[in-house]
């Protein structure tokens, strides 16, 4: 079946502004989280979202950024008054539970905030 | 907190050699170990995964072992290839964490 995408997979943004980004996991998967890779850094964790339990927030930066999962299918990241510092690459997976299944991972939305 | 390092952060060898990526972790209580490969420009596509109950699990020329206790794992590549050149990325889910500590990676270059 189809994997995990992603949407858009470029946005270059003017400091300020606000954005979106989308991520469609794969069907069934119950668990979806987003990540962040900076330029130089690893991948650092955002937010997961497990069925309809409140999401685990712990790793959001700061109160710019959120997200929320509609029907338990479809992410919406938001971040809002973008800085240049939020420019990277940002990655949304998916997986069957939060139990002991792997993560399967999107192609990314590369964010550049000018 | 977990941290995840990887060694050596950058590998080149020559088409046909078997080589080992290492990962260290700071904190033996894991729930699993991962290991991703990450194409220019693309995501990850997950290659192992293994339980902290188990020591090692092999896919194709690919071999992942797991010492808990130490914190360490290694990725065995087998014969490697061309088509193997790609950054590998190893991550902890930690025992009672929903999400994956990631090192930095190691990119491998395989010469043809």
């Amino acid at each position: 079946g189809a994997g995990v995408s992603q949407s858009p997979s470029n946005k270059v943004t003017e400091k300020g502004k606000d954005v979106e980004l989308r991520c469609d996991p794969i069907s069934g998967h119950t668990a979806l989280y987003w990540y962040r890779q900076s330029l130089g850094q690893g991948l650092e964790f955002l937010i997961y979202f497990q069925g309809n339990s409140a999401p685990d927030k712990s790793g959001l930066p700061s109160d710019r950024f959120s997200a929320e999962r509609t029907g338990g299918s479809v992410s919406t990241l938001t971040i809002q008054r973008t800085q240049q510092e939020d420019s990277a690459v940002y990655l949304c997976a998916s997986s069957l539970d939060a139990g002991t299944d792997t993560q399967y991972f999107g192609p990314g939305t590369r964010l550049t905030v000018l | 907190k977990q941290e995840v390092t990887q060694i050596p952060a950058a590998l080149s060898v020559p088409e046909g050699e078997n080589l080992v990526l290492n990962c260290s972790f700071t904190d033996s209580a894991i729930y699993n170990l991962q290991w991703f490969r990450q194409d220019p420009g693309k995501g990850l596509t997950s290659l192992l995964l293994i339980q902290s109950s188990q020591r090692e699990q092999t896919s194709g020329r690919l071999n992942a072992s797991l010492d808990k206790s130490s914190g360490r794992s290694t990725l065995y590549i087998a014969a490697s290839q061309p088509g193997d050149s790609a950054t590998y990325l190893c991550a902890v889910r930690k025992s009672g964490a929903n999400n994956l500590f990631f090192g930095t990676g190691t990119r491998l270059t395989v010469i043809p």
